[in-house]
């Protein structure tokens, strides 16, 4: 049962412009969402999280949005820089539990 | 303030012995998780401790084992290694705090070849 789902395998964005990486759930009950991002053979880098009880988080060029309503969640990265591609991986944590993590967006920003 | 660090980066070893992880986590956090990260299957969660107790356990056969120590420090232990052990493990580390924020940093991992 994937209860973090990352629809979009990949993503390309040119450099400069807005990239929007998209995040479904199904567990309502999750409470804490994060944002990774991964280069390859090298562990997760933590980006960015936000708490149920938000609908906004802001660090620096990363924003991510959360809707509940919707078991939705966002992240923005504006401007986007080459530096950026990679792969972002959303995750999802209710209570004590473990944290569960979706399948990873490709994102390529191109020069 | 000091990431997360693992120790040793690189491990070599071979068939049937045994070997043991070690992990600091972020000064404050008491949490720490062990990850294992292969090409084939992505990131898969070993086990979760929390003050000295285990809080949450993947799907791994009995041969991984962990502990953590009063300063929050972990070991993990993987006995009878097989091939398929041949991974980069990864520790991380989280922290839940006030005004509903919560954390997790990743360490550099630890490569283990089983040869």
């Amino acid at each position: 049962d994937q209860q973090v789902k990352q629809n979009s395998p990949s993503l390309s964005v040119q450099e400069g412009r807005i990239s929007i990486l998209n995040c479904d759930y199904t567990n309502s009950m999750f409470d804490y969402f994060l944002w990774y991002k991964k280069y390859p053979a090298e562990g997760p880098t933590f980006l960015i999280s936000i708490s149920s009880i938000k609908d906004k988080n802001e660090d620096g060029r990363f924003t991510v949005f959360l809707n509940k309503s919707a078991k939705h969640l966002s992240l923005h990265i504006v401007p986007s820089q080459p530096g950026d591609s990679a792969v972002y991986f959303c995750a999802a944590k209710r209570g004590y539990q473990k944290v569960t993590f979706g399948t990873g967006t490709k994102l390529q920003v191109i020069p | 303030k000091a990431g997360v660090t693992q120790t040793p980066r690189y491990l070599i070893k071979t068939r049937g012995q045994q070997v043991t992880l070690s992990c600091s986590p972020i000064s404050g956090h008491r949490s720490v998780s062990w990850y294992q990260q292969t090409p084939g299957q992505g990131l898969q969660f070993l086990f979760e401790y929390f003050s000295e107790t285990q809080r949450n356990k993947g799907n791994f056969p009995g041969r991984f084992s962990g502990r953590q120590f009063s300063n929050s420090r972990s070991e993990m232990n993987v006995s009878t290694l097989e091939l398929g052990d041949s991974a980069l493990y990864l520790c991380a580390s989280s922290l839940r705090q006030d005004r509903g924020r919560y954390e997790q940093y990743f360490g550099p991992g630890t490569r283990l070849t089983v040869t």
